[in-house]
């Protein structure tokens, strides 16, 4: 069974906006860990941001936000001031036990 | 130490040839994971160590793959026999046990395509 969704297709953002990418999971767990990461064309998976289910703060890396909805099983991640730089695959991805579970990913494509 | 290493880059082979691929990890972490990804997917979970033992092992590890980490530091991953359903990005990670807040370290991945 898919744990993580991500179904929005490839994204434009225009430079300096801010970008909202979508990601829900599915865990009967109460104790998991959310991640994000991006993918540029390279290939290599960068860690972006980190949410616990436990905590109560919206986790926040520089530009990078994570609206965790715990209720609505959702952990959004917002990009603010877009950048060139940005465009790449997003990937929205939930431990569980020892490995990760990823999304299928988010295109984002930043034009100036 | 730069990150994780991943060798070679790139790899073409003839099915029915054996593959060996090479991760090199963070020197200080005991935990090295080996992922796969296939165009529009996001990356599978094959297999993973802590120090030298496997630990787990997913059923997507048919029997032609195998993978080793000889003494707790690089990992090599074998695929016997190629098919062509075999052609994606093959990823590893390392981590310090099971991190939470600076996540999994992933090299750039080795992209193996089978003609």
């Amino acid at each position: 069974a898919q744990k993580i969704t991500q179904t929005q297709p490839g994204m434009f953002v225009q430079e300096k906006e801010a970008v909202t990418l979508d990601c829900t999971y599915d865990t009967s767990d109460q104790s998991y860990g959310l991640f994000w990461y991006k993918q540029p064309s390279s290939g290599e998976m960068i860690f972006l941001i980190y949410q616990g289910s436990y905590d109560e703060q919206n986790a926040t890396e520089g530009r990078y936000s994570l609206n965790f909805q715990k209720a609505r099983k959702s952990a959004n991640l917002v990009i603010s001031a877009s950048q060139l730089g940005d465009s790449a695959m997003y990937f929205c991805a939930m431990r569980e036990n020892n490995r990760l579970a990823f999304g299928k990913g988010n295109q984002v494509v930043v034009i100036p | 130490d730069t990150g994780v290493s991943q060798d070679p880059r790139h790899k073409i082979t003839k099915r029915g040839q054996n593959v060996t691929f090479r991760c090199d990890p963070i020197s200080e972490h005991n935990r090295l994971y080996w992922y796969r990804q296939t165009l529009g997917q996001g990356p599978e979970f094959l297999t993973y160590f802590q120090n030298e033992a496997q630990l787990e092992k997913s059923r997507l590890l048919s029997d032609r793959f195998s993978a080793e980490r000889p003494k707790g530091s690089f990992s090599t991953l074998e695929i016997q026999r190629t098919e062509q359903g075999d052609s994606a990005m093959y990823l590893c990670a390392s981590s310090f046990g099971q991190t939470n807040n600076y996540g999994y370290t992933f090299g750039s991945g080795t992209r193996l395509t089978v003609v």
